[in-house]
């Protein structure tokens, strides 16, 4: 399995802050990288995929980075919308994995 | 705009076989691939496997001995079966769409969730 590793776990900011949440794989997977939002009782998101395409629809404010291990997901002036869980997930393997998820919560 | 929504018992015992179904409406499951993903209690999400109508499978190789994921083109719905199920199989289990991109090489992601239904496994 590729593990994916996500850092923080949880992160607490305020509205207008640039975030960036960061996703690790336990071996390379080139660019194979895909970002979704989820949020309570809601279906997850897509965001990001093929990590640094933004989804239509997606704000600008979201983007994506990385290749090989390392990966960001930047949110560069945080809204109160944005407030919700962030997953990683490779699509380099066929068995697909996620990352922990990350916790955006307001300060 | 594709839509999903996933059905069925929220309540299996034990031993028995986990059945959900995931309706697909604003297009059609002749395209595409169609995925199960879950979410065990305060962790994070696993995904299950795919599937499309022509037969492609793709399913995780831990569940693969008890998954079943067939698509019913008359219906517009694709199911999951998974049998013997334990404790550990309690969690809430999203369908989603997969879809490949072509740009130089060949990107799957899941474009379109569903909001999940919570399966509890007690007896």
């Amino acid at each position: 399995d590729i593990q994916m590793t996500q850092s923080p776990s949880s992160l607490s900011a305020s509205v207008g802050d640039r975030v960036t949440i960061t996703c690790r794989a336990s071996r390379g997977i080139s660019n194979y990288l895909n970002w979704y939002q989820h949020k309570p009782g809601k279906a997850p998101k897509l965001l990001i995929y093929a990590a640094s395409s933004l989804q239509s629809g997606v704000p600008s404010r979201f983007s994506g980075g990385g290749s090989g291990t390392d990966f960001t997901l930047t949110i560069s002036s945080l809204q109160p919308e944005d407030f919700a869980t962030y997953h990683c997930q490779q699509s380099y393997s066929t068995f697909y994995t996620f990352g922990q998820g990350t916790k955006l919560e307001i300060k | 705009q594709v839509q999903l929504q996933e059905s069925g018992p929220g309540l299996v015992k034990p031993s028995e076989t986990l059945s959900l179904t995931c309706t697909v409406s604003g297009g059609s499951v002749t395209s595409d691939y169609w995925s199960w993903i879950r979410q065990p209690p305060g962790k994070g999400l696993e995904w299950i496997g795919y599937m499309s109508y022509s037969g492609n499978t793709n399913p995780n190789p831990s569940l693969m001995s008890r998954l079943t994921i067939s698509v019913d083109t008359s219906k517009n719905q694709f199911s999951l079966k998974l049998s013997s199920v334990t404790t550990a199989d309690t969690a809430v289990y999203y369908c989603a769409r997969t879809v490949v991109t072509y740009n130089e090489y060949y990107y799957y992601y899941m474009d379109v969730w569903g909001k999940g239904t919570t399966v509890t496994v007690s007896s």
